[in-house]
């Protein structure tokens, strides 16, 4: 079956740009998490959902960032006015369920800000 | 803030050598997972463990969960190169609303030499 998918892979925007980088997860999953990950790092939490409620948006860095999953599926992480700061590898995950439930992650969004 | 400290960050051995991965926190967690991250791909579940004192094992792999549910390890047993990666350690929050988030540790890359 379909695993996570995420889009685009890669994306270079100038500074000062929107972007919005969309994560569709396996289907039927309730739980859907935003994470950004440096390199040779582990991740970083961002966000979650289950179904189309937020439920922690404490790791977002500040108000630039924002997500949404309004119809309890496909989710969109958007960063606005861009920064060099912001570049980084940015992982969807979803599971079965919140709790101990293993978290399947997507290929990520490489998001680079010139 | 829950912080999980991996150790070490950096681990560089020859095939048929014995290693331990440390993660520990001051914060207890409901359950810890470890998940291993190839170059290009998101991290993949490895094992959770959940009771304190629990011990599991996959094949050359020995994971343990600390009595008092705040730290783990990992020890692999005769590495092979096919061992090389990050391996990462997440800790799942109890409750309330951020049940089922994932605080991960910095991770520790291993290189397995032939």
């Amino acid at each position: 079956g379909a695993g996570v998918s995420q889009s685009p892979r890669y994306k270079v925007t100038k500074r000062g740009q929107d972007v919005a980088l969309r994560c569709d997860p396996i289907s039927g999953h309730v739980s859907l998490y935003w994470y950004r990950q440096a390199l040779g790092q582990g991740p970083e939490f961002l966000t979650y959902f289950n179904y189309e409620a937020q439920q922690d948006k404490s790791g977002l860095p500040n108000d630039r960032f924002s997500a949404e999953r309004p119809e309890g599926s496909i989710s969109t992480l958007t960063i606005q006015r861009t920064e060099q700061r912001d570049s980084a590898m940015y992982r969807c995950a979803s599971s079965l369920t919140g709790g101990a439930y293993e978290q399947y992650f997507g290929p990520g969004t490489r998001l680079t800000v010139t | 803030t829950q912080l999980l400290e991996q150790s070490p960050q950096f681990l560089s051995i020859q095939e048929g050598e014995n290693l331990t991965v440390y993660c520990n926190s001051s914060s207890v967690f409901s359950s810890l997972q470890w998940y291993r991250q190839e170059p290009g791909e998101g991290p993949v579940l490895l094992v959770t463990v959940v009771t304190g004192g629990e011990v599991k094992k996959l094949k050359r792999l020995t994971f343990q969960f600390g009595d008092a549910r705040k730290d783990s390890s990992l020890h692999i047993t005769a590495a092979q190169p096919g061992d090389t990666g990050l391996y990462l350690c997440a800790g799942v929050n109890a409750g309330g609303t951020s049940y089922g988030k994932l605080t991960f540790g910095q991770g520790t890359i291993l290189t397995v030499h032939p």
